[in-house]
């Protein structure tokens, strides 16, 4: 089946400082990957996506590589900034068998920058 | 980004009365919406998945009865929460699927509040 391993969170981190968000994935087919965005009290933005193996999304300076070796989407940011302050989900979309669109998310981490 | 909105932002409904709550999908045509409701601090539960001009998939556990959904034109889909209870209080949250881009859009979330 599909599912999504998010790391736990919280993650508090100081400006400036390097984030990591791990995720891996287990899915049938070869899926889509997706990281979105949860700002408090509003619904979810896509922050970005990889559609194939070795592909990279990349969106307001977070990466994330695709990884089928290690069944991976990762998300770094190189220097977070306060307003990077969220919750951010790590989903993908079901592959061969799945409803078309269908979205598979983590948990959910919630990341909290100080300035 | 493709634009999605819902309507209203936040209600708050009396116990026993009816809310419909409006999702559109504002700049492409979506066959495919789906509806989620989140709890505080946790990730989305997906409750049932719209199709245009054919009945709602429900997950596992939800009330068809309870949670009407329509999905009358390409662009539109509604949720209607009927003879609300205080437990039904909680974050409404749609998307749409476009399939040109394999990605979902959400909503900005509908806060329902039943006394």
């Amino acid at each position: 089946g599909n599912s999504v391993t998010q790391m736990e969170g919280p993650v508090t981190l100081s400006e400036e400082a390097f984030l990591t968000i791990n995720c891996t994935y287990t899915a049938t087919g070869y899926p889509s990957l997706f990281w979105y965005v949860q700002y408090p009290g509003e619904g979810l933005q896509l922050l970005l996506k990889a559609t194939k193996a070795d592909d990279k999304g990349s969106n307001k300076g977070f990466e994330a590589t695709y990884r089928k070796e290690t069944t991976s989407f990762h998300l770094e940011k190189g220097s977070v900034q306060v307003s990077d302050s969220a919750v951010y989900f790590c989903a993908l979309v079901g592959g061969r068998g799945s409803t078309l669109g269908r979205l598979y998310f983590g948990r959910g981490t919630q990341l909290t920058v100080w300035p | 980004g493709a634009v999605v909105s819902q309507h209203p932002s936040r209600v708050i409904c009396k116990s026993g009365t009816s809310v419909k709550i409006e999702c559109r999908s504002l700049d492409f045509q979506a066959t495919t919406m789906f509806w989620y409701r989140q709890f505080p601090k946790q990730s989305l539960m997906l409750m049932a998945t719209s199709n245009e001009g054919s009945k709602a998939t429900y997950e596992q556990g939800v009330e068809k009865d309870k949670f009407l959904i329509n999905h009358a034109s390409l662009t539109l889909s509604t949720l209607t929460v009927t003879s609300a209870h205080p437990e039904d209080s909680s974050f409404y949250i749609c998307s749409a699927w476009n399939s040109r881009t394999d990605t979902q859009y959400f909503g900005p979330g509908t806060r329902l509040t039943v006394l």
